[in-house]
């Protein structure tokens, strides 16, 4: 296991509602990052969280929103919710500067109904 | 165009067979390559870097083509544990932005 813990671990909402999804990574990594899976796709980058600020972003709408705290853990907020929105949200802890290995934990599949 | 594209499969292959998978890349750029394997309903884990000279891991087989932007995954003596989604990802220098492919999809059969 990599001790990038996320909860919940499924949810399901409805359309126009928000979500708030939370992440606590592995010990000793300082950088949080948020990947949105569909159904039969890669993972696609979302946003990147160092020092507590984002520091790099996909192309998502500003609905989606994150937050980390000062030890690492790290919040991923979706308001105004789709249909589309409706995937597998990925967690993944690292450490800024070793372009190396990612560390997924088990993600939060999201039903928009 | 997708950055980084991979054929979906699914690559259906005998246990004991060899399998090689490509993905291209379409941003000049990118700097590190990886190869993360995903199992159904289960997270991605890396299953290896890719350097430009080429990197073995046991049956494991990564290469890194530059001139013609494109990586590959050659899995020998295929085993029934190596059935998942096999996802290439590129990163750019600079940027902490990893770009996935739609992930190719491996079946060893008994």
């Amino acid at each position: 296991e990599t001790g990038v813990t996320q909860s919940p671990t499924h949810l399901i909402k409805t359309r126009g509602q928000q979500v708030t999804l939370r992440c606590s990574s592995q010990s000793g990594h300082n950088t949080v990052s948020w990947y949105q899976q569909a159904l039969g796709q890669g993972p696609q980058f979302i946003f990147q969280y160092y020092r507590e600020e984002e520091n790099g972003r996909g192309n998502f709408p500003p609905r989606f929103s994150g937050l980390q705290f000062p030890n690492y853990s790290s919040e991923l907020n979706v308001n105004a919710l789709e249909l589309d929105d409706s995937a597998l949200y990925l967690c993944a802890s690292s450490v800024r500067g070793e372009a190396g290995e990612l560390f997924f934990g088990e993600g939060s599949r999201l039903t928009v109904l | 165009r997708k950055e980084v594209e991979q054929d979906p499969g699914p690559f259906n292959v005998p246990e004991g067979a060899t399998v090689a998978f490509n993905c291209t890349y379409s941003n000049s750029a990118s700097q590190s390559f990886f190869w993360y394997r995903q199992d159904c309903r289960k997270e991605p884990k890396l299953l290896m870097s890719v350097y430009s000279s080429g990197n073995e891991d046991g049956r494991f087989t990564a290469q890194l083509n530059r001139a013609s932007q494109y990586i590959s995954l050659l899995i020998r003596d295929s085993k029934l544990s190596d059935s998942a989604t096999y996802l290439c990802v590129s990163s750019e220098v600079g940027t902490y932005k990893y770009i996935f492919g739609t992930g190719t999809r491996l079946k060893v059969l008994a």
